[in-house]
């Protein structure tokens, strides 16, 4: 079955520090890949996507990714995060032709000001 | 995501209750999705539909129904609440139109108790 994983429950990081969350999924075929976040209180809101091309693409807030294919992974990336980037982050997989999108378990991001 | 709503946004119900909770859509999207989030599991699909005449199971459906009223509205029942129905509920939309690349779209949730 397809799966995404991700192996930090909760990151506690001090402001300016730079922070890489971890995604990778078990599908083999052609996917699209996500990322979400979840600030307090709030709901998901996407924070970047790749569909093809560039494997590294930017999204909202300073954020990037960078799809791996050999490693089946989908890094986040921030240079130098901030205390408003406290949430909770969802990285999610859909295997291309499919409208089943499957979540990671997520990883709470706290930042200490 | 204003353009996507849920009703009611906080509910506390008791063991055996029938519940319902609604969404909207303004955003003329065809494909709805129920979720519940629950802490440490991410989100897992409930329901979703692709049409009004098309319903379908997603992996953890047992204990839940739903109703697809019309293109904008997607409901989802818990026929007897039970305490580990307790969660967060999210409704998506996407939008068939770009299939294969269907970002969705989340309401605010429904955060519900069963006590």
């Amino acid at each position: 079955a397809q799966s995404v994983s991700q192996h930090n429950h909760h990151v506690i990081l001090s402001e300016a520090a730079s922070l890489e969350l971890g995604c990778n999924y078990s599908y083999g075929g052609t996917v699209n890949l996500f990322w979400y976040v979840q600030y307090p209180g709030q709901h998901l809101q996407l924070l970047l996507k790749y569909f093809s091309g560039d494997p590294l693409v930017k999204g909202i807030k300073g954020f990037e990714a960078e799809f791996i294919k050999s490693k089946f992974s989908f890094n986040l990336r921030k240079p130098s995060v901030q205390w408003s980037d406290t949430a909770e982050y969802f990285c999610a997989v859909l295997r291309r032709g499919s409208s089943k999108i499957i979540f990671g378990s997520g990883t709470r991001l706290s930042i200490r000001p | 995501d204003a353009d996507v709503t849920q009703t009611p946004r906080n509910r506390i119900t008791k063991t055996g209750k029938r519940i319902m909770l609604e969404c909207s859509q303004t955003k003329g999207h065809d494909r709805m999705y129920w979720y519940r989030q629950d802490p440490g599991l991410g989100l897992r699909l409930i329901y979703y539909s692709f049409d009004v005449k098309d319903i379908n199971k997603g992996e953890i459906s047992d204990g839940y129904s739903v109703s697809r009223q019309a293109q904008a509205k997607f409901s989802l029942s818990l026929e007897s609440a039970i305490p580990n129905q307790t969660a967060l509920y999210f409704c998506a939309t996407s939008d068939s139109l770009r299939d294969g690349y269907n970002e969705q779209f989340f309401g605010p949730g429904t955060r519900l108790t069963v006590l």
